[in-house]
């Protein structure tokens, strides 16, 4: 299963933007990137994903790099709710099976 | 939707008993995740169904482990004995799986697994 790298942990201040980091140095063609959340004591949580180009949704932005090993997560304006465990993850037909496999994640603290 | 459930959200159990976790996944999902989550190991995949076959058990940890898949609307994880050291937080997860296309998992809460 291809890999990804995070930052064990980040800080941000309240209302500011964050950018999390995932270094994916050995992703496939057909991988797609998938980022998840995990609040305290709760389930993951979907956030983006995307194969090639930039994503935005209302929670997030997902910028890939064009060679593709790399990518950010970006939280325009951070909250207190959004302190939580980011998950960068790569998925695909890579040993035609189809997992999500969690790495040890970025743990975000938010400072208000 | 109600989501993916799980049952029960809390149990507490003896060593040596049987234990047995339930998961309602999402209508009309035919991808189905079972995930174990401790401090020491993060979250781990247990067992990945599609279309209600299981396709990669590769993460069960050992015999005492087994999930099965009856119907698109419901699987159980089984362990039996339990040991202390499978306490754990449970996830189940489901998704629509479609070639070409990728999707999202959506998960449950958990069922938090004491055993003692």
């Amino acid at each position: 299963d291809a890999k990804t790298t995070q930052p064990n942990s980040m800080e941000s201040n309240e209302e500011e933007p964050v950018h999390l980091p995932c270094n994916h140095s050995t992703i496939s063609g057909t991988d797609y990137i998938h980022w998840y959340r995990q609040l305290p004591s709760q389930g993951p949580e979907y956030v983006i994903h995307g194969l090639t180009s930039n994503v935005n949704n209302r929670m997030a932005s997902l910028a890939i790099a064009e060679d593709r090993k790399s990518s950010t997560l970006i939280l325009h304006r951070a909250t207190l709710r959004d302190a939580a465990v980011y998950y960068c993850i790569l998925r695909g037909p890579t040993s035609g099976t189809y997992k999500y496999i969690f790495g040890t994640g970025t743990r975000l603290k938010v400072l208000a | 939707d109600a989501g993916v459930i799980q049952s029960p959200r809390h149990e507490v159990t003896e060593m040596g008993q049987e234990v047995t976790l339930r998961c309602k996944p999402i209508s009309g999902h035919n991808s189905l995740f079972w995930y174990r989550q401790t401090m020491m190991r993060g979250l781990e995949l247990l067992i990945y169904f599609n279309n209600n076959v299981p396709i990669d058990d590769s993460g069960m940890p050992e015999d005492r482990f087994s999930a099965k898949m009856p119907n698109a609307s419901f699987s159980t994880l089984k362990i039996q004995p339990s040991e202390p050291r499978d306490s754990a937080v449970y996830f189940c997860a489901s998704s629509f799986h479609r070639t070409r296309r990728d999707t999202e998992a959506f998960f449950g809460q958990g069922t938090r697994l004491t055993v003692v």
